[in-house]
């Protein structure tokens, strides 16, 4: 059974620090990997897909990597603002129907 | 852009309730899905549905039922809300390009907030 895991589960960082969130997974047999998201009592916001075929995706501040032999994505953030403070959640389309998530990493930006 | 509606924020009910939850996507995905999530438990899927009139079963299905009778809407109903099933509700469909395919993106509505008194 695919287990998706974040770490740390709480991040507090001060304004202006480029930063990093781990997230890992048990089976390397997966489509893609979806970084989200989430403020609080909100839904959630897709920010990154990775197709198994990539190593890396780019947005904005924002640049996702996968290594699928390591069962690892790491989702770097540059130039942090308080405005980027939220839970960012990744999850896993493996070979299945349904994504599988992690629990979250709880960032806050301090001013 | 995708976009993603669920029929109320927030709802309140009384144990014993029969309460509906509706979900509606604007750009003709396949595949719907229901989860709740709850501190320290993640997000659990509750039930997906892989086309009009299908159905399947995730996680944690038990006192809940779904129905899509048209493309664009995903209903959840709680036959009789228990306390229990507080929560925050959240609905996602995905665009796809096949059952299986890395480009399969899940989008997210904004979630409804579910207590049940």
């Amino acid at each position: 059974k695919q287990e998706v895991t974040q770490i740390p589960a709480a991040l507090s960082v001060p304004e202006g620090e480029n930063l990093v969130l781990n997230c890992s997974f048990t089976d390397s047999a997966i489509y893609n990997l979806q970084w989200f998201r989430q403020d609080p009592g909100k839904g959630l916001t897709s920010l990154l897909l990775i197709q198994s075929s990539q190593r890396e995706q780019t947005s904005g501040r924002l640049n996702a990597s996968l290594d699928k032999s390591s069962g690892r994505s790491t989702l770097y953030i540059a130039a942090s603002q308080p405005g980027d403070s939220a839970t960012y959640l990744c999850a896993v389309y493996p070979s299945g129907s349904r994504l599988t998530f992690g629990e979250g990493t709880q960032l806050t930006v301090n001013p | 852009d995708v976009k993603v509606t669920q029929s109320s924020r927030y709802l309140v009910k009384r144990t014993g309730e029969k309460v509906f939850l509706e979900c509606v996507q604007d750009m003709d995905h396949e595949n719907m899905f229901w989860y709740r999530q709850d501190p320290g438990l993640g997000l659990r899927l509750i039930y997906f549905s892989y086309d009009v009139k299908m159905k399947e079963k995730g996680d944690i299905p038990e006192g809940y039922s779904v129905s899509r009778e048209k493309k664009e809407r995903f209903s959840l109903i709680l036959e009789s809300a228990s306390t229990n099933q507080t929560s925050m509700y959240l609905c996602a469909s995905i665009r796809t390009s096949g059952y299986q395919s890395s480009y399969n993106e899940q989008f997210f509505g904004p979630g409804t907030r579910l207590t049940v008194l």
